[in-house]
């Protein structure tokens, strides 16, 4: 198994361009999520989805777009990119049957790191 | 919204020498999940602790979970380059049908040989 992979590894981009952050698991899990990572800030959850179909917002969802066509992949997308969306994004996977139990543990992919200019 | 305050955020040490990492809340968690993380990768978890008072040891260290399940601590014993990484603290609920996860700011710990 690959277990969660993301592409690109590496992003810069333009104030006001958009991209898509690739995200997919082979391990058959059931929940799936974006985090950001800030300096001094930890990780933060962006969107999640418990299911093919089914998205929901984390923390900091402003300027960002999910959705989740299948359950193998995770797609987020940036609309109009903005320098404060600088960081590093990674995907998590989990097991999580009907929603989870809170001792799930969360497969994170290797990261995008992402720079806005 | 839930926080989680952990210290110190920087922690260098001689090898050999023992330290201990403090995540600190206001709000109870059903668990306490510690991961570790390593330069250009994703976190992988260490350990999961559940029940208020609740010690678990992987080799050389030990974690621990408060009693009130607001707080938890990460104890290494004799450190060695090796131990050498970010350390990141998240508590865990069930929240709209669905686990959250809570992250602190993370420890970067350097062991120096």
């Amino acid at each position: 198994n690959a277990g969660v992979t993301q592409t690109p590894k590496f992003q810069v981009l333009k104030t006001g361009q958009s991209m898509t952050l690739q995200c997919a698991q082979d391990m058959n899990h059931e929940y799936m999520s974006w985090y950001r990572q800030d300096p001094g800030m930890g990780l933060r959850l962006i969107h999640y989805s418990v299911g093919a179909g089914i998205t929901d917002q984390g923390e900091v969802p402003n300027g960002y777009n999910v959705s989740r066509s299948t359950t193998e992949d995770f797609p987020l997308r940036l609309l109009s990119a903005a320098p404060s969306q600088t960081s590093v994004y990674f995907c998590a996977s989990s097991y999580s049957k009907y929603g989870g139990r809170s001792t799930d543990t969360q497969y994170f992919g290797p990261g995008t790191r992402l720079t806005v200019l | 919204t839930q926080l989680l305050e952990q210290s110190p955020q920087f922690l260098s040490i001689q090898e050999g020498e023992n330290l201990t990492v403090y995540c600190n809340s206001s709000s109870v968690f059903s668990s306490l999940q510690w991961y570790r993380q390593e330069p250009g990768e994703g976190p992988v978890l260490l350990v999961t602790v559940v029940t208020g008072g609740e010690v678990k040891k992987l080799k050389r260290l030990t974690f621990q979970f408060g009693d009130a399940r607001k707080d938890s601590s990460l104890h290494i014993t004799a450190a060695q380059p090796g131990d050498t990484g970010l350390y990141l603290c998240a508590g865990s609920n069930i929240i709209q049908g669905a686990q959250k996860l809570v992250f602190g700011q993370g420890t970067r710990l350097t062991i120096n040989p």
